[in-house]
């Protein structure tokens, strides 16, 4: 079954403990993006990938790292987690720029 | 600033009518358009794309309009059904990027 998938689904941590976000597709799409969902904000991009060691920064990139060492994976990293990165985190990936963008199904972070 | 942009945060329709979402957006640059649904606890699903250099595309109750020159487009749902009662999110595509709005909150009646 073509899907992403993000884990965990949930995560309550602590102000700056390093955390990690796992994020996979099988589908061998080349564009893969993170997304963060705040209310009234609606799906902010945080970063995204068009290829293989090829990143980019989206619109709200501050206090998040992301790698793309593998076409298949792309991880989300918040090296100092801080109580304004708690929030709904959705990984996409797609096949080109003019194609649908496939979500996982979200991870509700709780920094506290 | 919001290059995408989904005025109105909600819609209350009968079941049966018609739904019209509206997006309006900035970038002269987004050449590919797109809709996606979200139930609470679920990742956005797509619904129904165009690209700019069409007007209109249909897909069974889902029909999408755009109108480059007044960078607006709309989805419309016909009839409207209870299990439409979701999150709507307009996308935008430019290069690499897809630019969500806000979204939209539609609630529809039985």
């Amino acid at each position: 079954e073509a899907q992403v998938t993000q884990n965990p689904r949930y995560l309550i941590t602590v102000t700056g403990k390093k955390l990690t976000v796992t994020c996979s597709q099988n589908m061998n799409h080349e564009y893969m993006s993170w997304y963060r969902q705040d209310p009234g904000l609606g799906l902010r991009q945080i970063y995204y990938s068009m290829n293989v060691e090829v990143t980019d920064k989206g619109d709200v990139p501050e206090g998040y790292k992301v790698s793309r060492k593998e076409k298949r994976n792309f991880p989300l990293i918040l090296e100092s987690p801080s109580p304004n990165q708690t929030s709904l985190y959705f990984c996409a990936s797609r096949w080109d720029w003019n194609t649908e963008a496939f979500f996982g199904q979200g991870t509700r972070l709780t920094v506290v | 600033d919001q290059q995408v942009k989904q005025n109105s945060p909600s819609l209350s329709v009968q079941e049966g009518r018609i739904s019209i979402l509206n997006c309006d957006y900035t970038n002269s640059m987004f050449d590919y358009f797109l809709w996606y649904k979200k139930y609470p606890a679920e990742g956005p699903t797509f619904l129904i794309s165009i690209s700019s250099i069409k007007d209109k595309n249909e897909d069974g109750r889902f029909t999408v309009f755009l109108n480059k020159s007044a960078k607006h487009l709309s989805l419309h749902i016909v009839p409207s059904q209870p299990g439409d009662s979701a999150v709507y999110f307009c996308a935008a595509s430019a290069n690499s990027k897809l630019t969500f709005g806000k979204g939209i909150t539609l609630s529809v009646r039985p």
